[in-house]
């Protein structure tokens, strides 16, 4: 059981928009630690989208965008492409167990 | 360009040792903080601990799991960080990452990552 909770899966029409949540508690994402995002195919090195909540690395298309709330935190793609299947994972810190990862979304395009 | 390569991975038996190298290039590796993460067969992705830079002290933390068992060390020298993993279970059977941290502490993002190794752990 994941300290971050993600949907184990989301699916979208290319060109449409799709947002994945991450609900946390107050150990974390409601501790003000920031909030990251990782695109992930297994077997390949994760790729960062989205750091301390809202801020794209250099190279990441403005497409991507990352928002938090209280104890969640979530990550909207826009304009789907095809080449954005992949798995999602949003991590953060927690007080009482260090690094910690949602369990997963896996983002599929129709 | 950054780039960071594991090695070391393999197949070990319950209850032995191994250590896996994360070697470093393309930028000043005693400035960063690293971390190690790992994905276990059709599970997700798992923090496994950190190193701080020389600057703080090369403090290390683990998760709860490790604690104990697995210590994380650098040798900024030759641009490499290491997992010593003892006393290993099949719990522990996982591709292993190596990533630079974005900042000081391991509650910042890390920003890029190396491929893996592959952490085998059967009898």
């Amino acid at each position: 059981q994941s300290v971050l909770t993600q949907p184990p899966s989301v699916s979208a029409a290319p060109g449409q928009r799709v947002t994945i949540s991450c609900t946390g508690s107050s150990s974390n994402i409601g501790a003000h630690y920031g909030v990251h995002w990782y695109q992930h195919l297994p077997g390949t090195a994760p790729k960062l989208l989205i750091y301390g909540n809202i801020n794209r690395p250099s190279g990441i298309p403005d497409r991507f965008s990352g928002s938090t709330s209280g104890t969640s935190a979530s990550l909207a793609i826009s304009g789907l492409q095809a080449e954005d299947e992949a798995d999602y994972y949003c991590q953060s810190y927690d007080t009482s167990r260090g690094v910690v990862f949602g369990g997963g979304t896996k983002l599929t395009v129709l | 360009e950054v780039q960071l390569v594991e090695s070391g991975g393999g197949l070990v038996k319950p209850g032995r040792s191994l250590r896996l190298s994360c070697t470093g290039s393309g930028f000043t590796f005693g400035d960063y903080g690293m971390s190690w993460f790992r994905q276990a067969p059709g599970k997700g992705l798992e923090w496994v601990g950190f190193i701080r830079s020389k600057r703080y002290a090369e403090n290390t933390e683990y998760v709860a799991s490790v604690k104990g068992r697995f210590t994380i060390s650098r040798d900024d020298s030759k641009g490499i960080a290491y997992l010593q993993m003892n006393s290993l279970n099949t719990e522990d059977t996982a591709l292993y990452y190596c990533a630079r941290a974005r900042g000081w502490s391991s509650t910042y993002s890390s920003d890029y990552w190396g491929q893996g190794a592959l952490v085998t752990v059967s009898s």
